[in-house]
């Protein structure tokens, strides 16, 4: 069966320092990966998606950036963070084919002082 | 992307239905309603989808407008564990990505 891991699960990081939050997934190859952002009491923000290895789509300009540099593997960056950058960070997958069906992980929880 | 419009909070009592109506007047025809709940502090799971017809499955049922400008999620007996943020999104058949709205808050009394 597919797993999704997210990690760190809590990261408390100071404004102006890096981050880097690594998602991989099992059991499957060549999916679809995402990464989405949400705000303390906000909506789900699609902030990367990569359809392939090195194949990157941004949908909202920011102080973040993402590399697939492995089938399974998705690594969200920043190498100054803001305190805007609070949140909870989410990676998900899915297959190609069909509908499109989201399988997401636990979540990252960034807290930037 | 074609955009959905749902109510921000709904209320119900236990072992009660539930109906989340969702709205999608501009739906093409490739777009499916897809429908993923989140519990607190935790990812969105997925719920159910569809493209024309009802669906149902163990969690909930789907049910589709004839025309596909609305849909409704149905929850059978709602328990306390379905209390949530519930989405609704539509997601063409060619495209790669999901845009989440805002949601339905729902809140289950005992």
């Amino acid at each position: 069966s597919q797993t999704i891991h997210q990690w760190p699960a809590t990261l408390v990081q100071p404004v102006g320092s890096p981050l880097s939050l690594e998602c991989t997934v099992e059991g499957t190859s060549n999916p679809n990966l995402y990464w989405y952002r949400q705000a303390a009491g906000r909506g789900l923000q699609l902030l990367f998606y990569s359809v392939g290895i090195g194949q990157i789509s941004s949908e909202v300009p920011q102080n973040l950036s993402a590399s697939r540099p492995q089938d399974r593997q998705f690594i969200l960056s920043s190498k100054k963070l803001l305190l805007s950058d609070s949140g909870f960070y989410l990676c998900a997958w899915s297959v190609k084919a069909g509908a499109n069906v989201l399988t997401f992980g636990a979540g990252s929880r960034l807290t930037v002082l | 992307d074609a955009k959905t419009t749902q109510p921000n909070s709904m209320e119900s009592n236990e072992e009660e239905p539930v109906h989340l109506p969702c709205n999608h007047s501009t739906i093409s025809g490739t777009d499916y309603i897809h429908w993923y709940r989140q519990l607190p502090s935790q990812g969105p799971e997925y719920v159910i989808h569809g493209l024309t017809s009802n669906v149902n499955n163990r969690m909930a049922s789907l049910a589709i407008a004839e025309d596909r400008k609305s849909s409704t999620l149905i929850l059978h007996r709602a328990t306390l564990r379905d209390a949530a943020v519930y989405y609704c999104i539509l997601a063409s058949y060619n495209t790669d990505k999901l845009i989440f709205g805002t949601g339905t808050r729902l809140q289950v009394f005992p």
